[in-house]
């Protein structure tokens, strides 16, 4: 079974626009999540997607956004990026959601310059 | 307030021996727990898992420790491998079925073990 996959792997964006991620997850997978990695916090929780639907959401503004689509691909969006939004972004996918069985993908590394 | 704490970047164990990894939490009410693995260029995989019920879980060379009252856990792997290297996250969750929104990481700790 393949894995969580996501697209671009690497990506370098200027201050001010705007940057969309995409997660594939795997086969059956009905939840996606959307994580941010930094070094000084570690990793951290933007939104939860199930069924199309956000059903948790981190503490990020709301230049933060994502939606999911009826085959459980997910999409991330920032708009007017910061400097401070480089960043590894994680997404993960599992059957049900919940915290137990989670499937990570190898993220997309944004650079924001 | 960080609420998961992994006080240590980074262990440098010799390969072999033991390696203790250790993470902090403050919030009374994560009652699950659990270690990831990350490897470079890769995103995190689940290591092994505690529910506050237990005390300990053990997989393998892998051994989860957890002590409710001093709001502590730890990893033991023994013996350690070259190929454990890697960056080791602490994650808890307030209501284990809950949704992702309850998972809280820490900040990782960095195992090297030396051949």
């Amino acid at each position: 079974k393949a894995g969580v996959t996501q697209t671009p792997r690497y990506l370098i964006k200027t201050r001010g626009q705007q940057v969309t991620l995409s997660c594939s997850p795997i086969s059956g997978h009905r939840s996606v999540s959307w994580y941010q990695q930094t070094p000084g916090q570690g990793l951290q929780f933007l939104f939860e997607y199930f069924s199309e639907t956000q059903r948790n959401k981190g503490n990020f503004p709301g230049r933060f956004s994502g939606r999911q689509f009826s085959n459980s691909r997910s999409e991330m969006n920032v708009s007017t990026l910061e400097l401070g939004d480089s960043a590894l972004y994680l997404c993960a996918s599992s059957l049900a959601g919940g915290v137990y069985e989670q499937y990570f993908g190898p993220g997309t590394r944004l650079t924001v310059t | 307030d960080q609420q998961v704490k992994q006080n240590s970047p980074s262990l440098s164990v010799q390969e072999g021996r033991i390696s203790i990894l250790n993470c902090d939490y403050t919030n009374s009410m994560f009652d699950y727990f659990l270690w990831y693995k990350k490897y470079p260029a890769e995103g995190p995989t689940f290591l092994i898992s505690i529910s506050s019920i237990k005390d300990k879980n053990e997989d393998g060379r892998f051994t989860v420790f957890l002590n409710k009252s001093a709001k502590h856990l730890s990893l033991h792997i023994v013996p350690s491998q070259p190929g454990d290297s890697a960056v080791y996250f602490c994650a808890a969750s307030a209501g284990a079925q809950g949704g992702s929104e309850k998972l809280v990481f820490g900040k990782g700790t960095k195992l090297t073990v030396n051949p």
